[in-house]
């Protein structure tokens, strides 16, 4: 799988829109992007993924290049429930684990 | 919603002894896995579990470590002689199915060794 960059730490205004990046520049044709996150110490809860496409449920948009070399996880209203660890995942279709890289550490502040 | 349940929270035993966690997957999901994490470390994967057998594992998961599902809904990683390091987090998940599917974790127990 291939391996992601991610800033080490954000900071983000309490109802403004939380923009993470994730840089996957040698990222292969069938690896997808999934975005995880991790509140203190509970177990990581699923974002979103995407392929090449943006994606966008009821918690997140995922904005990925058209090169797919990167991506960015919006939030688009952050509370303070959305401090945590957020990780950047890529990963194969058909692939099996989760490799967890240590993620960006997103605080948000009132 | 359905979720992935862990049991006991937190578990404290003495180094060398045997211990079992506990996980109920969520009732209908085929791909199971453990992952562990060290106070202030990255969530490792240690392995992972479909039809009834091992079908990958990491290099953490050596002889002392077992998982085994022995009925319909739990699924288990027992320590058969636990050592200081293995104190951590661990976390079950589970996914539907293979391919581009998320897994849902569970709340995690964290195994303190002494």
């Amino acid at each position: 799988d291939a391996k992601t960059t991610q800033p080490t730490s954000m900071d983000c205004a309490e109802g403004r829109a939380a923009n993470l990046p994730c840089n996957h520049s040698t990222i292969s044709g069938n690896e997808y992007v999934y975005w995880y996150r991790q509140i203190h110490s509970q177990g990581p809860q699923y974002i979103i993924h995407g392929l090449k496409n943006n994606e966008t449920n009821e918690m997140a948009s995922l904005i990925i290049t058209e090169d797919r070399k990167s991506s960015t996880l919006i939030l688009p209203h952050a509370t303070l429930r959305d401090t945590a660890v957020y990780y950047c995942i890529v990963r194969v279709e058909y692939g099996n684990k989760l490799v967890f890289g240590a993620g960006t550490i997103l605080r948000v502040k009132s | 919603e359905p979720e992935v349940t862990q049991t006991p929270s937190h578990q404290v035993t003495q180094m060398g002894q045997e211990v079992i966690l506990r996980c109920v997957p969520i009732s209908n999901h085929l791909y199971f896995y453990w992952y562990r994490q060290i106070l202030g470390q990255k969530v490792e994967f240690l392995v992972s579990f479909y039809n009834n057998e091992i079908s990958e594992k990491s290099e953490i998961f050596d002889d002392q470590f077992s998982v085994e599902r022995p009925d319909g809904s739990n699924f288990t990683l027992k320590i058969r002689s636990t050592k200081l390091e293995d104190s951590a987090m661990y976390f079950c998940a589970s996914n539907p199915r293979g391919g581009v599917t998320e897994a849902f974790f569970g709340q995690g127990t964290r195994l303190t060794v002494v």
